[in-house]
């Protein structure tokens, strides 16, 4: 119940695509939906977060769609750029479990020139 | 601003001897903060939940007389792990968050790679 499931493994796009990365969980408890960036040998890095309670938010050019119903949501990169190769994680919380951050298992993207 | 600085960036040590890693958040106080274990193209693993002035709580497979973990401040926390064997050559990683606001961001630090020969 404590797993979030990311696919994904790993995704290569061109310059200008919309790369798309779907992440699933279990627990209803959980009610805290961020997604974060990793470059290699760095800690991972806070992009966008949702809560249950929108079906979307943007920011710049990520947007993360959420689905309460399905307990799925997902990362949209628009107009990616070779500067996101990255590996992009979501994961999930909830207050009432000390807050403490579940992560999938990650996805990584390449983004072509 | 919220700025987690972990230290050292990297380490290598001996089998046998100890390591300590610290964890400051620079411009924010932290009544809780997280440590993290990723083993090479895999995801984070939560080890524990440091807090502080209180002992820490490990998730299940955690060795906790391994893994000592202090927490003795609100911007800092320390990771050490004793008597380091090959295995526990991993990159670890700790996190925070700001006091008093419930269930928000998790800043984390740039982590510190650990090999043990």
């Amino acid at each position: 119940q404590q797993q979030v499931k990311q696919s994904p493994q790993s995704l290569i796009v061109q310059k200008g695509g919309i790369p798309i990365i779907n992440c699933a969980y279990e627990n209803t408890a959980f009610d805290y939906f961020p997604w974060y960036q990793q470059f290699p040998g760095k800690g991972p890095a806070l992009l966008i977060a949702i809560r249950p309670d929108v079906s979307e938010k943007k920011e710049g050019r990520f947007t993360i769609s959420f689905n309460k119903s399905a307990k799925q949501f997902s990362l949209h990169i628009m107009d990616s750029q070779p500067g996101d190769s990255a590996t992009y994680f979501c994961a999930a919380s909830s207050y009432g479990n000390t807050g403490k951050l579940i992560f999938g298992q990650g996805t990584t993207l390449q983004v072509k020139p | 601003g919220a700025v987690v600085s972990q230290h050292p960036s990297r380490v290598i040590c001996k089998s046998g001897t100890s390591v300590k890693i610290e964890c400051r958040s620079l411009d924010f106080q932290a009544t809780t903060m997280f440590w993290y274990r990723q083993f090479p193209k895999q995801s984070l693993m939560l080890m524990a939940t440091s807090n502080e002035g209180s002992k820490a709580t490990y998730e299940q497979g955690v060795e906790k007389d391994k893994f000592l973990i202090n927490h003795a401040s609100l911007t800092l926390s320390t990771l050490t792990v004793t008597s380091a064997h090959p295995e526990d050559s991993s990159f670890y990683i700790c996190s925070a968050r700001k006091a008093g606001t419930g269930v928000s961001p998790l800043h984390f630090g740039n982590g510190t790679r650990l090999t043990v020969t």
